[in-house]
């Protein structure tokens, strides 16, 4: 069965700090890993990575993708209050119908 | 920035009764979808429509559940006969060529009573 595991479920950090998320995956033929954030409604789109190494970067994020890892991590450098969010990783296979896996998502609440 | 509408914000039913959820996706995406979250719980897949046929569903959309393309802009999910466990946020996205441009809606919030 496709799984999608994210890690911590939560993290409590100050401002300034620096986090990495953790997204593992069991997909069969995987196409591409999708990183969203989720405040109180919609998960807003952050990443969608598809190949090995190529580090994807956005102001303060950044994510990679670990195809041999079957892996991805988000990082998020002098982390702001602002950054307090749910972060949902999800894992789109071929053939699905476009359908996406996600996790359980990493809480991260960021102290002032 | 182009946005996926969705109405209403939030909806309270009578189990038993039909409610229909009502999606506008971005106007030129070809894929579109249906997710929900039960509250603490993980974003699940539903249905995803393509080309005016359902191209994938989960174990989750059963009979009571239906999708339809009225016109060249609305997409809606139709719970027929709603359970207490039907209540949920529900999720419309669309995205172009496979997980390009995936993009979520703001949601509404289903609640049987």
């Amino acid at each position: 069965e496709d799984k999608v595991v994210q890690s911590p479920l939560s993290l409590v950090v100050h401002e300034g700090d620096t986090v990495t998320l953790n997204c593992s995956y069991e997909v069969t033929n995987f196409r591409s890993l999708l990183w969203y954030k989720q405040e109180k409604k919609a998960p807003t789109f952050l990443f969608m990575l598809t190949s090995s190494g190529i580090e994807k970067k956005s102001g303060r994020l950044s994510s990679i993708l670990d195809k041999k890892e079957l892996s991805s991590i988000l990082n998020i450098t002098a982390t702001q209050t602002g950054d307090s969010a749910i972060y949902l990783c999800a894992v789109e296979a071929y053939n699905q119908g476009g359908k996406l896996i996600f996790g359980q998502g990493t809480e991260l609440s960021v102290k002032p | 920035e182009p946005e996926v509408t969705q109405t209403p914000s939030h909806q309270v039913t009578q189990m038993g009764q039909e409610v229909i959820l009502r999606c506008v996706p971005i106007s030129n995406h070809l894929y579109f979808y249906w997710y929900r979250q039960i509250l603490g719980q993980k974003v699940e897949f539903l249905v995803s429509f393509y080309n005016n046929e359902i191209s994938e569903k989960s174990e989750i959309f059963d009979d009571q559940f239906s999708v339809e393309r009225p016109d060249g802009s609305n997409f809606t999910l139709k719970i027929r006969s709603t359970k207490l466990e039907d209540s949920a946020m529900y999720f419309c996205a669309s995205s172009e060529l496979g997980g390009y441009g995936y993009t979520f809606g703001s949601g509404t919030r289903l609640t049987v009573v």
